[in-house]
C-alpha cells in the first residue's frame, strides 16, 4: 500500500521560500501525477498544483508566480517550493497521488513567522 | 476555472437522520469527474465518492452520490456517530478545484 510522507521545515520566515518534500513508499512514483494541497487552520482545501513524473507541471493560477515543483524518480520523491511567503501561507500542506481523485499524505504544518 | 459552491455551510442533524449535501459547479463538470471527501479534525481528507456516484473502496453503502452537469448531491442515508465531519466536493474534469465544505454536526 502506497504511503506518502511530507517533510520540511515547520517554520519559515516571511519573504523566504517554503520548501517541502514528499517521499513515496510502497510503490513507484513513476507514471503518476502528484499534487500539493494546503489547508489553513479552520479553512478549506486549496490545490497548489501537480507534477507528472516526466516533470510537466500544472499550477493553480492564483499561486503560479510563486510555485515551483520538481520530481526525483531515483529517490521516489517530489518537492514543492513556494517563494516570497507571508503569514497567509501558514497552513497544513498535503502531498497526494493525483489520479483526478487524490490519495493523501498525513500533512505537515508550516508556519510563516519571524 | 470551475468554481464549486456547497450548501448548506453547516448541517445540524441527529444520529439516524438522513443528510443531503449539495455541490454546484459554475460550469458543467466533464464526464462527471466529481468526488466527495470526508475530513475529521487533525486528519487528511478521505475519498468517499468518485465519478459522482461510485463509492471508493471500503466506504459503507449509507453514503451515496448522484448528479451530473453542474448539480451534485452526497446523501448519507442514516447518520452514524462517526459521520459527523466536514465534507468537501472536488472536481477533476478541468484542472482541480474544491468546494468550501459542508460541516455536518450533531444537533
Amino acid at each position: 500500500q502506497v504511503q506518502l510522507q511530507e517533510s520540511g521545515p515547520g517554520l519559515v520566515k516571511p519573504s523566504e521560500t517554503l520548501s517541502l518534500t514528499c517521499t513515496v513508499s510502497g510503490g513507484s512514483i513513476s507514471s503518476y501525477y502528484w499534487s500539493w494541497i494546503r489547508q489553513p487552520a479552520g479553512k478549506g482545501l486549496e490545490w497548489i498544483g501537480r507534477i507528472y513524473t516526466s516533470g510537466s507541471t500544472n499550477y493553480n493560477p492564483s499561486l503560479k508566480s510563486r510555485v515551483t515543483m520538481s520530481v526525483d524518480t531515483s529517490k521516489n520523491q517530489f518537492s514543492l517550493k513556494l517563494s516570497s511567503v507571508t503569514a497567509a501561507d501558514t497552513a497544513v500542506y498535503y502531498c497526494a497521488r493525483d489520479e483526478g481523485t487524490l490519495y493523501w499524505g498525513q500533512g505537515t504544518l508550516v508556519t510563516v513567522s519571524s | 476555472e470551475i468554481v464549486l459552491t456547497q450548501s448548506p455551510g453547516t448541517l445540524s442533524l441527529s444520529p439516524g437522520e438522513r443528510a443531503t449535501l449539495s455541490c454546484r459547479a459554475s460550469q458543467s463538470v466533464s464526464s462527471s469527474y466529481l468526488a466527495w471527501y470526508q475530513q475529521k479534525p487533525g486528519q487528511a481528507p478521505r475519498l468517499l465518492i468518485y465519478g459522482a456516484s461510485s463509492r471508493a473502496t471500503g466506504i459503507p453503502d449509507r453514503f451515496s452520490g448522484s448528479g451530473s452537469g453542474t448539480d451534485f448531491t452526497l446523501t448519507i442515508s442514516r447518520l452514524e456517530p462517526e459521520d459527523f465531519a466536514v465534507y468537501y466536493c472536488q472536481q477533476y474534469g478541468s484542472s482541480l478545484t474544491f468546494g468550501p465544505g459542508t460541516k455536518v454536526d450533531i444537533k
